[in-house]
């Protein structure tokens, strides 16, 4: 089966830098999404990985190892507004989307 | 006004009742998706279009109908509600690459009685 893992939630600080780690075992692999989405509203894009390696976006940063089946995403200089939801998605063999199920994140002052 | 719009944001029916959710996109944009989400579970798809009058089905299609007789506009339709189907339905679309990057609508909040 397809399996994406993401943990349900985790807590920082603002001002910190947080990691949002991504598994997953799909049927073949096109590439990597990450979406946020707050409370209440639509997921919206943030990135896109195909390829090993880093890829920088201003305070956001995603990371892909397609031989570890492994993503992450890098919030830096952590602000309130980043309270949301992170998505997780694997285009897979198909070019269908595969969704985890998300990980909430909480900013603390 | 440009972009991807659903209606409407809030519905309450009852059991047994037809419910039809709308999406409309200005983009022309070939593909079309419809998603339901629930707390615990990632987006998952119900239906899809690649283009007008193509459509196929997702992973949890049972009790949904669609169509597309214009690129626009796509539809969902729920025959006879229920209480299984309170969600939140997100529409999106995307481009014709199949990388492309899926916009979605603001979502149609249902809740069946």
């Amino acid at each position: 089966g397809q399996n994406i893992d993401q943990p349900t939630e985790m807590t920082a600080t603002e001002g910190a830098i947080v990691q949002i780690n991504c598994t997953y075992q799909t049927s073949g692999f096109n590439g990597l999404f990450w979406y946020q989405q707050h409370a209440g509203e639509a997921p919206t894009f943030l990135s896109y990985n195909v390829l090993d390696g880093l890829e920088e976006k201003g305070r956001f940063s995603s990371f892909l190892s397609r031989s570890k089946g492994y993503s992450y995403l890098l919030l830096k200089e952590l602000q309130m507004k980043d309270s949301a939801s992170y998505l997780c998605a694997v285009l897979d063999s198909n070019y269908q989307l595969i969704w985890g199920a998300g990980t909430k994140l909480i900013i603390k002052p | 006004d440009a972009g991807i719009t659903q209606s409407p944001r809030y519905k309450i029916t009852e059991t047994g009742r037809q419910v039809t959710l709308m999406c409309h996109q200005t983009w022309s944009h070939s593909y079309m998706f419809w998603y339901r989400q629930d707390l615990g579970h990632g987006l998952r798809l119900i239906y899809y279009s690649a283009a007008a009058d193509i459509t196929d089905k997702g992973e949890v299609p049972d009790g949904y109908v669609v169509s597309r007789s214009k690129t626009e506009n796509f539809p969902l339709t729920l025959e006879s509600a229920t209480r299984s189907q309170t969600s939140v339905y997100f529409c999106a679309s995307r481009g014709g690459a199949e990388a492309d990057t899926q916009y979605f609508g603001p979502g149609t909040r249902l809740t069946v009685l």
